[in-house]
């Protein structure tokens, strides 16, 4: 059975920085490509990054650009998402998500909230 | 980008009846890169379909999915009490993917 568990959200202060992480399991990690997608609070899905199967290459929304960066160790069947210099608008909850073989967003983790406050 | 629309935003139906949602993508999605996302109150959403129509993995036959170029639907034929929710599409043919808006389905 495929799974995915997100942790190391909470709050965290305008400007400041926090590392997501995503534990794999249940499948062949370093063969699939990950995504990050997010959803604000009462709000829609928004695919903040992704990252290919063996890291070499990197997405990111132009809301996230130069201030996440996505990352993974196949080693530990780990993904990341470094975050930096957050604002308001980063408040979410964040969405560690595999990308099917056949095509689509196809497994999900539970999620993990972020909320950026003073 | 593309922006991705969904009509309409509500759909109000009777369990039993058949329910029809529509997507609309500002530019051709090629090869039908389009996907549809069904997620419940305080869960994850869950993939239906890839590829406009093609089902994911255990989704009933009941759900159906068609279209292509910038047009695109998502039909359930015969509601049931589980399937009231927010359907989101999205398409993965341009980075960065995008998705609508979404459209709940709710109890008439």
């Amino acid at each position: 059975e495929v799974q995915l568990v997100e942790s190391g959200g909470g709050v965290v202060q305008p400007g400041g920085s926090l590392r997501l992480s995503c534990s794999a399991s249940g499948f062949t990690f370093d063969t699939y490509a990950m995504h990050w997608v997010r959803q604000a609070p009462g709000q829609g899905l928004e695919c903040v990054s992704a990252i290919n199967a063996i890291g070499a290459t990197t997405y990111y929304a132009d809301s996230v650009k130069g201030r996440f960066t996505i990352s993974r160790d196949n080693s530990k069947s780990t993904l990341f998402l470094q975050m930096s210099s957050v604002g308001d608008e980063d408040t979410a909850v964040y969405y560690c998500v595999r990308l099917g073989m056949p095509g689509g967003l196809d497994s999900w983790g539970q999620g993990t909230l972020v909320i950026v406050s003073s | 980008e593309i922006v991705m629309t969904q009509s309409p935003a509500t759909l109000s139906v009777s369990p039993g009846e058949r329910a029809t949602l529509s997507c609309r993508s500002s530019q051709s999605v090629s090869s039908s890169r389009l996907a549809w996302f069904q997620q419940k109150r305080g869960q994850a959403p869950r993939l239906l379909f890839y590829g406009a129509s093609t089902r994911a993995t255990g989704i009933p036959a009941r759900f159906s999915g068609s279209g292509s170029g910038t047009e695109f639907s998502l039909t359930i034929s015969t509601l049931q009490s589980e399937d009231f929710a927010v359907y989101y599409c999205q398409q993965y043919n341009n980075w960065p993917w995008t998705f609508g808006q979404g459209t709940k389905v709710e109890i008439k």
